[in-house]
């Protein structure tokens, strides 16, 4: 069965960078891309942006750009989120998620806790 | 930007009831809106997408209609387990996907 699995809770400081680990099992990860998804306490879900795993095209939520990297490793079926320059605000639940149109399967989540 | 409103803001139901959730977009998504279940500590689930197809699992209880700018997903003869929150998402909108800010299904 399709299984993204995400690497554990993190905290930093703010200013720091955050990279966020998703491992594929189940499918082809290469016939469907991945997208990034946050949420923060309390609020709705917040779609970040996505890459193919295929060609290694991204495509990112213009909000974001300039802060965020999406990467994939082939050889080992994982999706990388990178988000640089972390503030209070960045603090969140951040989900991989297959696909984008529709997303149709979720990894289980990574809080990621922005505090001094 | 695109946005989706989506209303109520909180359902309070029993078991048993029929319920209508729904979901506006500012600007027509055409039938690429997809709705998803939310249940906490848990992973979103897709339940509906295409407007109105079922993902792979789902209950037949839970039903989609609509396109372009108006969306409903109704669920029938809710079950304690449905309680959830509930969020219609647009795909049409390549690259600013968005979300609706949920509706909130409980128990009364």
């Amino acid at each position: 069965q399709v299984q993204l699995v995400q690497s554990g809770a993190e905290m930093k400081k703010p200013g720091a960078s955050v990279k966020v680990s998703c491992k594929a099992s189940g499918y082809t990860f290469v016939g469907d891309g991945i997208s990034w998804v946050r949420q923060a306490p309390g609020q709705g879900l917040e779609w970040l942006g996505w890459i193919s795993p295929y060609n290694g095209i991204t495509n990112y939520v213009q909000k974001f750009q300039g802060r965020v990297t999406m990467t994939t490793d082939t050889s080992t079926n994982t999706a990388y989120m990178e988000l640089r320059g972390l503030r209070s605000d960045d603090t969140a639940v951040y989900y991989c998620a297959r696909g984008v149109r529709p997303i149709d399967f979720w990894g289980q989540g990574t809080l990621v806790t922005v505090s001094s | 930007e695109m946005v989706l409103t989506q209303s109520p803001a909180t359902l309070s139901v029993s078991p048993g009831e029929t319920v209508t959730l729904s979901c506006r977009a500012s600007q027509s998504v055409s039938t690429n809106l997809a709705w998803y279940q939310h249940k906490p500590g848990q992973a979103p689930r897709l339940l509906i997408y295409g407007e109105s197809t079922r993902a792979t699992g789902i209950p037949a209880r839970f039903s989609g209609s609509g396109s372009g700018t108006e969306f409903t997903l109704t669920i029938s003869s809710l079950q304690s387990e449905d309680c959830a929150i509930y969020y219609c998402h647009q795909y049409n909108n390549w690259p600013s996907l968005t979300f609706g800010p949920g509706t909130k299904v409980e128990l009364k």
